[in-house]
């Protein structure tokens, strides 16, 4: 069975701080695909990132980072110079290859809130 | 507006009543997932469709609840003789086969007195 967990139920930061998101996940497909998701106010949950499990390489856009390292099980979201704006619950998510991101197992998620 | 789009937004029902929550997905898509979100949780996968068949359920879909795409376009969600036990976001989520994004709509939040 897959799993995902994410320990930090919420964390509060001051804009300009840089904050990481911890995601450790369980599975035991060999090929799987990590997802980060922001869930602000409004419901709707936005695509910030997939990763193939093959792929271990850090990703950086913009302000975010990701750093995937499977020895660890762990896929951990990085927001440098946090803003007001960054303010939203995070979801980190896994899904079986087999079924390319059909279904998404998700974390419980992170409440992150930027203090102005 | 070129997003996923979901009707009701809210909705408040006494227990037993029937419900249903209509998704329009993004024009073209052929993929359309319906999940469930409880206070404090992550989403669930619930079902999804490929056009107008639904190739997945999850076991969290218990019989009082149906979803249908009749056409391959828009999609509902029923759930007959609603329970306290109901009361979540029922989100719904589109794609087009060949993409690795979810787009998501902003759900249809249930509460069940």
């Amino acid at each position: 069975a897959q799993k995902v967990t994410q320990a930090q139920t919420e964390i509060s930061v001051v804009e300009k701080e840089d904050v990481t998101l911890d995601c450790v996940y369980e599975t035991r497909d060999t090929t799987y695909y990590l997802f980060w998701y922001k869930q602000p106010p409004s419901g709707e949950l936005v695509f910030l990132i997939r990763r193939n499990s093959f792929d271990e390489q850090n990703e950086i856009s913009g302000r975010y980072s990701w750093n995937f390292q499977k020895s660890t099980s762990s896929f951990n979201f990085t927001i440098t110079a946090s803003q007001v704006v960054d303010s939203a619950v995070y979801f980190c998510a896994l899904s079986d290859a087999n079924f390319g991101n059909e279904k998404l197992t998700f974390g419980t998620g992170t409440r992150l809130t930027i203090i102005p | 507006d070129t997003g996923v789009s979901q009707d009701p937004r809210h909705k408040i029902t006494k227990r037993g009543q029937n419900v249903t929550f209509r998704c329009d997905p993004i024009s073209e898509h052929n993929r359309l997932y319906w999940y469930r979100q409880t206070l404090g949780q992550g989403p669930e996968f619930l079902t999804y469709f490929q056009n107008e068949a639904q190739l997945e359920k999850s076991r969290l879909l218990s019989d009082r609840f149906s979803a249908e795409r009749p056409k391959g376009s828009f999609s509902t969600l029923e759930i007959q003789r609603t329970e306290q036990g109901d009361s979540a976001m029922y989100l719904c989520a589109s794609k087009f086969i060949t993409t690795g994004e979810l787009f998501f709509g902003e759900g249809s939040r249930l509460t069940v007195l």
